[in-house]
Formats: C-alpha cells, structure tokens, sequence
C-alpha cells in the first residue's frame, strides 16, 4: 500500500510565522501535491510537481512556496503565515505510469493560525 | 461555472435505500475520472474510477456521461458505514475536484 505521510495533524502557529509542512511518500512516486481543504470550496490546488526540483503552480499559490529536493518529499512553506491560511492541508502522490493514475493522500495537516 | 460541480447535499437516506450522486464537469477534453471517499476530518481515499462504459464494485455503480459531461455514483442497498462526503474528481491536464457531496445513512 502507498504510504504518504504528514509530519503534523494539528499546528498552531500565530501570524506572521514562517511555517514548513512536511511531506514524503514511500513509493517511488514522481508527480506531487500539496491542496488545502475548506468548507464549501472543495480541495483547491496549491503546487505540484512532477519531478525533484521541479515545481508548479496550481490554482492559489499565493503566500505559499514549496521544495523538492528529494524525489520522496514535498514540502510546503508558508513563508508569513496569515489568518486566512488556516485550514487543512492535504499532500498527495501519484505515479507517472498509467498517465491519470489516481491520487493517494496523507492524512492532512490542520493548521490554525492565531 | 465551475469547472467540476457537485450537488453538496446533504443527502439524508435509511439504510437499505438506494441513492445516486451527479458530478457535472465543464471541460469536454477531460480524460479520467475518479470518485472518492472522504469520512469526517479523514483525508479522501479512492474508491472506484469511472470507465467509459460504466463499471461496477459491490454496491457501487459508477457512470459516466460524455454527451452531457457527467459522472455519476450510484450506492444500492445503503449502509450506515457509507455516511460519508463522496468527492468526484475530473482529469485533464490537471486534476479537479468537486466540493463533494454529504451523504448521512439512517437507521
């Protein structure tokens, strides 16, 4: 079974902190991703990457930047954290063969910011 | 428009009921398609993709729809264990994400 792995369930972090959330996958999977979850919206993508230092943007990378230095992990850095970026964040894999195959998620980061 | 739509629900139904869900999606290119399972503060978790000419898993029957660009997921014979959001997702060149849809089985 893939395994993605979250480094933190629950953060709280107050404004104006630089906040890093952790990511890796045992798999062996190229294509990652960070999405943050809230109410009403649905996921919304934040980056991605399809390979180790490569990163694009996705539907709102404002305030948030992100790092593949290793094929296995994603980080996503909230450089000044603001109230506005509290929510769940959710990292996802998936592999390059079978082009589309379907995602697999870490158990989410809940952050709250004060 | 958003590019994929769900009805959000809730969709309040007794065991043993039967229901479906539509997923309506705006790009006419989109390839692949997925539903997944996402229970209360738990991350989505596959539970079927949705082929062309429709397929099946158990209780789960999955549509898809290009002339008129839906998905759909039927659940027959409900279960209290399938009080859950369903979330359809929609691929092209990026993935797409519905809101989901709340869906609370009762006894």
């Amino acid at each position: 079974d893939v395994k993605v792995t979250q480094s933190s369930r629950y953060l709280v972090k107050r404004t104006g902190e630089k906040v890093f959330l952790e990511c890796v996958q045992d798999m062996d999977h190229e294509n990652m991703f960070w999405y943050r979850q809230d109410p009403g919206l649905g996921l919304r993508l934040i980056y991605f990457s399809y390979d180790v230092k490569m990163k694009e943007k996705g539907d709102i990378p404002e305030g948030y930047s992100v790092s593949r230095e290793k094929k296995e992990r994603f980080s996503l850095i909230l450089e000044s954290a603001s109230t506005n970026q509290t929510s769940m964040y959710l990292c996802a894999s998936s592999s390059l063969t079978g082009a589309h195959s379907p995602l697999h998620f870490g158990n989410g980061t809940r952050l709250t910011v004060t | 428009r958003k590019e994929v739509e769900q009805d959000p629900g809730p969709f309040n139904v007794p065991e043993g009921a039967t229901v479906a869900f539509n997923c309506t999606y705006s790009n006419s290119a989109s390839q692949s398609f997925f539903w997944y399972r996402q229970d209360c503060r738990k991350e989505p978790k596959l539970l079927m993709s949705v082929y062309s000419s429709g397929n099946e898993d158990g209780r789960f029957t999955a549509q898809l729809n290009r002339a008129s660009q839906y998905i759909s997921l039927l659940i027959r014979d409900s279960k209290l264990s399938d009080s859950a959001t369903y979330l359809c997702v929609v691929i092209n060149n990026d993935m797409r994400f519905g809101a989901g849809t709340r869906l609370t089985v009762k006894p």
